[in-house]
Formats: structure tokens, sequence, C-alpha cells
């Protein structure tokens, strides 16, 4: 059981908007303590997609923002594209656990 | 460019030990804390142990704690993960990740060495 709690899959057609939540609890995003996303291809190592909850790193398209709002987090991919179908992790430290906390990951299906 | 290249992975039977190693490039190693996550086949992502940059701030999940160690060489640009009394459940791809600090993001991550736990 995760401390920090997505949904399985997310789908959508080409060129729509999509979200993916976050939910945590009042030791970690709630605490508040930083939200980051991650976005994983099929085969490859994760790599960081928004960082400290709304900030993209150099590289990364406009069309992927986040957001964070007390205990909770989302990521928004808008313009959804094929290159876009991949799994996608939120993170956050928990200070009652003293450490890292990873979502359960979801899978984004571009239809 | 940044690099960090895991090896070490390998079969092992359950109960044995390995040690991975994670050797860091295109930046001041020295500088920056590391963790240690592993992804088991078809599952999510699972922090395992950071180490901050002067090697005396240390952290375990509670899965590994007391049979997974982890250390540094900074005049090496190296990271470690011992691992021992390892379990089936421990069959996962474990990656380096290169962080500021615990609560930072990781902006820089490893391809990921195999360990496979069987008899």
């Amino acid at each position: 059981q995760s401390a920090l709690t997505q949904p399985p899959s997310v789908s959508g057609a080409p060129g729509q908007r999509v979200t993916i939540s976050c939910t945590g609890s009042s030791s970690n995003i709630g605490a508040p303590y930083d939200v980051h996303w991650y976005q994983q291809l099929p085969g490859k190592a994760p790599t960081l997609l928004i960082y400290a909850n709304n900030n993209r790193p150099s590289g990364v398209p406009e069309r992927f923002s986040g957001s964070k709002s007390d205990a909770s987090a989302s990521l928004a991919i808008s313009g959804l594209q094929a290159e876009d179908e991949a799994d996608y992790y939120c993170q956050s430290y928990d200070s009652s656990l003293t450490s890292v906390v990873f979502g359960g990951g979801t899978k984004l299906t571009v239809l | 460019e940044v690099q960090l290249v895991e090896s070490g992975g390998n079969l092992i039977q359950p109960g044995g030990s390995l040690r991975l190693s994670c050797v860091a490039s295109g930046f001041t190693f020295s500088t920056y804390a590391m963790h240690w996550v592993r992804q088991a086949p078809g599952k999510g992502l699972e922090w395992l142990s950071y180490i901050n940059s002067y090697n005396n701030v240390i952290y375990y999940a509670d899965s590994v704690k007391g049979r997974f160690t982890i250390s540094r060489d900074n005049a090496k640009n190296s990271l470690f993960l011992q691992l021992t009394s390892l379990r089936a459940e421990d069959t996962a791809v474990y990656y380096c990740a290169r962080a500021a600090s615990l609560g930072s993001y990781t902006d820089y991550w490893g391809q990921g060495t195999l360990v496979t736990v069987s008899s």
C-alpha cells in the first residue's frame, strides 16, 4: 500500500487533456512537502517531468503541468500525443515514515 | 553530460548476497546526495535508500533495513548497495538516482541493473 495514491490507469484521445491525481496525507504532501512527477517510457528508466509541484525541467514541453492543493497533487497533460503513452509516478517525502515515497504509478493510454 | 551507470546485478540464490555499484560522471559527485530505487517486474517504483553527499546521513526503507547497506566513495565517484539475505521478492531492476537532498527530486537516473533472486 503506497503512501501516495494514484489511479492505476487513465486514457485519452490525441489532442485531449488528461489529469493524473496523487493523493497523500498530512505527513507527506499535506505537511507540506514538495511533489515531483516522473515519466517512465516502456523499457526505460524514469525521467523527471515536474519538480517542486509545478516546475518543468529544461526540455519538458509546456503541455505538461503540475499543481498541488492541501494533501493532493495533479499532473495535467494537454494536447495528448501518442508519445506520451507511459507510466507516470508522483513522489514526495513522508515525515512519519522518514522516507521518500512514490505513488503506485498511473499507466496512460493514448487511444 | 551527466551519466549514472549501474552494475553488479545477477542471478542469485535466496539467502545470497550481492553488491551493486553505480559510477557517476559528468558532474561533481561529491556534492550530490544519492538514492537507490528498485522496480519489481511489472510493478511500480520503490524507494530503498538515501545517502547524503557527506556520507554521514543514511536512511532505508523498512523493507530493506538491516539487510541492505548503502555507501559511497566520493574519490571514485561511486555509489554502492550491499544486498544480503536476499529473497525472491527482492527480484527487481535497481536504479541509482541523483538528488540534491532527501526530500528533493531525483533529476538523473541510471539505466538500472537487474537482480534476480531464484533457486
